[in-house]
Formats: C-alpha cells, sequence, structure tokens
C-alpha cells in the first residue's frame, strides 16, 4: 500500500467553481502535512502547511483528520491561474518525507 | 528567501558517461535530498542527507551515489548513466525540525 495516496484526476473546472481533493496517508505515526503546487516543468512549490484545526489562506482551505487519515485542500472562486498539479506531502520524523503523485487541476475561462 | 540552486536545468548525455549533479542550499539546513520525478510515479527518493559526510539510501538507489562533503552542496552521481535514468531530478533541502521542503528548480536530464 502507498504510503500517500491522491486521485490523480484530471479536474477540469471552470473558472469561479470550488473544487476540492483529498488525499489519504497511511502511517498514523505522520507528524506534520502540507500541499504542493507544481506547474509544468516547475519544481514543487509550497501552497500550505496544513494544521489539525484547519487553516485558511484566501482562496484556499485545508483540513487534517487524523482519525480517518485524510487531508483535504478546498480552492473557492478558481482562477485560470490556479491550473497546476497539487501534491500531497506527508512527512514523519523530520526528514521522511511521502508524496502523492499529484491531482492535476485545469481551470476553464 | 530559502535558495536552492542546482547546476543545471538541461542535459543530455550518452549511455556509460558519469554524470554529475550538484545542488546548492543557502539556509544552513541540516537535511537534503534528492528525488526523480517521472509522469504518473510521482517523486521518488534516491538518497538523502542529514549531515555532512552522512547519507541514506532512499527508495531507489539503485545506479546512483551520492556525496556530501560540506553542508551546503549535496551531489548525486550517475556512474553509468543508462536510458532508464532519463528523469526530471529534483533536490531539496530542510532544516533539522519538522518543516516543509525547500526544492530546487531541477534538472531535466536525457540519457541517449
Amino acid at each position: 500500500r502507498k504510503e500517500v495516496e491522491q486521485d490523480p484526476g484530471p479536474f477540469n473546472v471552470p473558472e469561479g467553481a470550488t473544487v476540492a481533493f483529498n488525499c489519504t496517508y497511511s502511517n498514523s505515526a505522520s507528524q506534520s502535512f502540507f500541499w504542493y503546487r507544481q506547474d509544468c516543468r516547475k519544481e514543487p512549490k509550497l501552497l500550505m502547511s496544513v494544521y489539525s484545526s484547519g487553516n485558511e489562506d484566501g482562496r484556499f482551505t485545508a483540513q487534517l483528520n487524523r482519525a480517518s487519515q485524510y487531508i483535504s485542500l478546498l480552492i473557492r472562486d478558481s482562477k485560470l491561474s490556479d491550473s497546476a498539479t497539487y501534491l500531497c506531502v506527508v512527512n514523519k520524523n523530520g526528514n521522511q518525507f511521502y508524496f502523492g503523485t499529484g491531482t492535476s487541476l485545469t481551470v476553464i475561462p | 528567501d530559502v535558495k536552492v540552486t542546482q547546476s543545471s536545468r538541461y542535459l543530455v548525455k550518452r549511455t556509460g558517461e558519469k554524470v554529475f549533479l550538484e545542488c546548492v542550499q543557502d539556509m544552513d539546513h541540516e537535511n537534503m535530498f534528492w528525488y526523480r520525478q517521472d509522469p504518473g510515479l510521482g517523486l521518488r527518493l534516491i538518497y538523502f542527507s542529514y549531515d555532512v559526510k552522512m547519507k541514506e539510501k532512499g527508495d531507489i538507489p539503485e545506479g546512483y551515489s551520492v556525496s556530501r562533503e560540506k553542508k551546503e552542496r549535496f551531489s548525486l552521481i550517475l556512474e553509468s548513466a543508462s536510458t532508464n535514468q532519463t528523469s526530471m531530478y529534483l533536490c531539496a533541502s530542510t532544516p533539522g525540525t519538522p518543516s516543509e521542503q525547500f526544492f530546487g528548480p531541477g534538472t531535466r536530464l536525457t540519457v541517449l
């Protein structure tokens, strides 16, 4: 079983739509959780960390459910510039990182 | 801002050549990582290092070696490049405490 699993998509949504991505992880000892954004042929960049209480950054909301071992990312009012691949990342012990394969999002005009 | 740099953005090599990929970070981070990324497979860890001269194998170390002689520099070596090592190679670093990873821009390596 993979450490981190994501629906690869693709998700094709119109501008202004709300879209949600989920990610499950297998190791209950996981400590830190992140969503990264990766544009085509570029490196992953941190979008936001995910906290147990949930956190919001503008149009983006991340949630963590430790009991069910999943994290989610909600994007409201999608923009064309949100088109990218979103990677779910789980960290254990500070130097062990596990990546999902990414979810592809295309926002359509 | 943390900066992670990689020696080349694009590289073309021939089968059997020895290839060096260099990564430098400027934030005094303890941990450094080398990944390869292939379509449908995501990021896979090749090696990581938690201190100078220390290294640990990742999930796919075969055909690769690494060197960390200085804290800021982590090198990936392909001893004898093969076509199945054509990939995007990403270097990353983190401080010693749990934190997000900071990635370099990547090296797209093609082995002919």
